[in-house]
């Protein structure tokens, strides 16, 4: 079984400001990660993943995570954030293969709120 | 190319009463997978539909069923609604069983009162 731990419900920032949102899954198996952003009112988009390979992926608008196998970490970064960043981000795992039915376990969600 | 479309957008019924739900996945996708967001927490796996059987299930229970239709969408049935029920409803597609990816619909909001 899988599961997955977001440190920070809420995370204030002010605008242009580096964020960090943090995440640690727990396994028995290996595991695929995701971040995944909800904006107010609507559904999830899937903002960045991890399948295999460099342990360093990034997003089309300036976000990145980094695996971290030993620390069991899929931590979130933006060196500088923007008034439209603020959303609720859910970390997010599955298991490996992915070759039967699968689901995603998502964490509780960070809520980022962005101050100008 | 639409995307997943989720119907109705938004829900009122009452305790004891049966709601439907119903999902059109991505163009090209045949996997249909159910989700609930209570406010305020992180998606719960409801279910998952393949080529119209049930794959696997979370830990809800028998009062959530589903159904797959041959066009691939998808229903969401829950019967004997209880306060708890309250949430959002995600639908989730993705290209066979075997994909990593997810696209996720916008989801209907119910509220049992």
């Amino acid at each position: 079984a899988q599961s997955v731990t977001q440190l920070d419900s809420q995370v204030p920032v002010f605008e242009e400001a580096p964020v960090e949102l943090r995440c640690n899954y727990s396994s028995s198996v290996s595991v695929y990660l995701f971040w995944y952003v909800q904006y107010p009112n609507q559904g999830l988009q899937l903002l960045l993943k991890y399948l295999s390979g460099s342990t360093l992926v990034e997003s089309i608008n300036g976000f990145e995570a980094e695996f971290n196998k030993s620390q069991t970490s899929f931590h979130l970064r933006k060196p500088s954030v923007h008034i439209s960043d603020t959303a609720e981000y859910f970390c997010a795992v599955s298991s490996i293969p992915y070759s039967s039915a699968s689901k995603i376990i998502f964490g509780s969600g960070t809520r980022l709120s962005i101050r100008p | 190319d639409a995307g997943v479309t989720q119907s109705p957008t938004h829900l009122i019924k009452t305790r004891g009463q049966q709601v439907t739900l119903r999902c059109s996945p991505k163009s090209g996708h045949d996997t249909v997978s159910w989700y609930q967001q209570a406010l305020g927490q992180g998606p719960q796996f409801i279910f998952q539909y393949y080529e119209e059987e049930e794959r696997q299930r979370g830990n809800f229970p028998d009062r959530f069923s589903g159904h797959q239709f041959p066009n691939y969408s998808s229903e969401l049935n829950v019967n004997a609604l209880l306060l708890g029920d309250s949430a959002l409803y995600l639908c989730a597609s993705s290209f066979n069983l075997g994909s990593s990816e997810q696209y996720f619909g916008p989801g209907t909001r119910l509220t049992v009162t």
